[in-house]
């Protein structure tokens, strides 16, 4: 069974550009969440979708943004790019929300976002 | 404010060494709780979790943690560490029974167990 994949894995990018950043859950998993990881702040929660829909939001500015396509692969897009929004974002996925499904995220390998 | 503490930021053990993370959370209700580990070169994967019943709970590899909920506090032990335990440590919280998976995680505690 494979995993959660997200692409890309590495990029670059500069001040004031924007990121498109995709991940593909688990066959069958309807639930996709976004955080980003930073050694300062550890993990911390960008979105969450279901069924297409963004069921939370964590607090992050609106310059982060997300979608949920109807095969439940996601993407989530930062425009306006600064330096602090170098990080690793990583994806997970699940059955469904946590009260749902055995309460496991299953976690991808992140894509590694460098602004310079 | 919701927020999970993990007070050891980086442990070093030999092996046969016992261990024990300390994990303290602020959380408004009822609560699930998590631990995660990230081997090197690897994802995050789930090593158990408590959502109710005996705060007792066992994971993978020998790993298990107790829920005190009067001291809001989720500690991961396991009586004797290996070289293979060598991995980054987070522990994580949500809301019990909620229909979220969004997850509060601490900063991680970076295990290295000498051979």
């Amino acid at each position: 069974k494979a995993g959660v994949t997200q692409t890309p894995r590495y990029l670059i990018k500069t001040r004031g550009q924007q990121v498109t950043l995709s991940c593909s859950p688990i066959s069958g998993h309807r639930s996709v969440s976004w955080y980003q990881q930073t050694p300062g702040q550890g993990l911390q929660f960008l979105f969450e979708y279901f069924s297409e829909t963004q069921r939370n939001k964590g607090n992050f500015p609106g310059r982060f943004s997300g979608r949920q396509f109807s095969n439940s692969r996601s993407e989530m897009n930062v425009s306006t790019l600064e330096l602090g929004d170098s990080a690793l974002y990583l994806c997970a996925s699940s059955y469904g929300p946590v009260a749902e499904n055995t309460g496991e995220l299953f976690f991808g390998e992140g894509s590694r976002l460098t602004v310079l | 404010a919701q927020s999970v503490s993990q007070h050891n930021h980086h442990v070093i053990l030999s092996e046969a060494a016992s261990l024990e993370l300390g994990c303290n959370y602020s959380y408004g209700g009822t609560v699930n709780l998590f631990w995660y580990v990230q081997y090197p070169g690897q994802h995050l994967q789930l090593l158990l979790k408590y959502f109710s019943g005996d705060p007792l709970v066992k994971g993978i590899k020998g790993f298990e943690a107790e829920f005190i909920k009067s001291k809001f506090s989720f500690n991961l032990r396991k009586p004797s560490v290996q070289w293979s335990d060598t991995a980054e440590y987070f522990c994580a919280v949500g809301p019990g029974g909620g229909a979220t998976n969004k997850l509060i995680f601490g900063t991680g505690t970076l295990l290295a167990v000498q051979p």
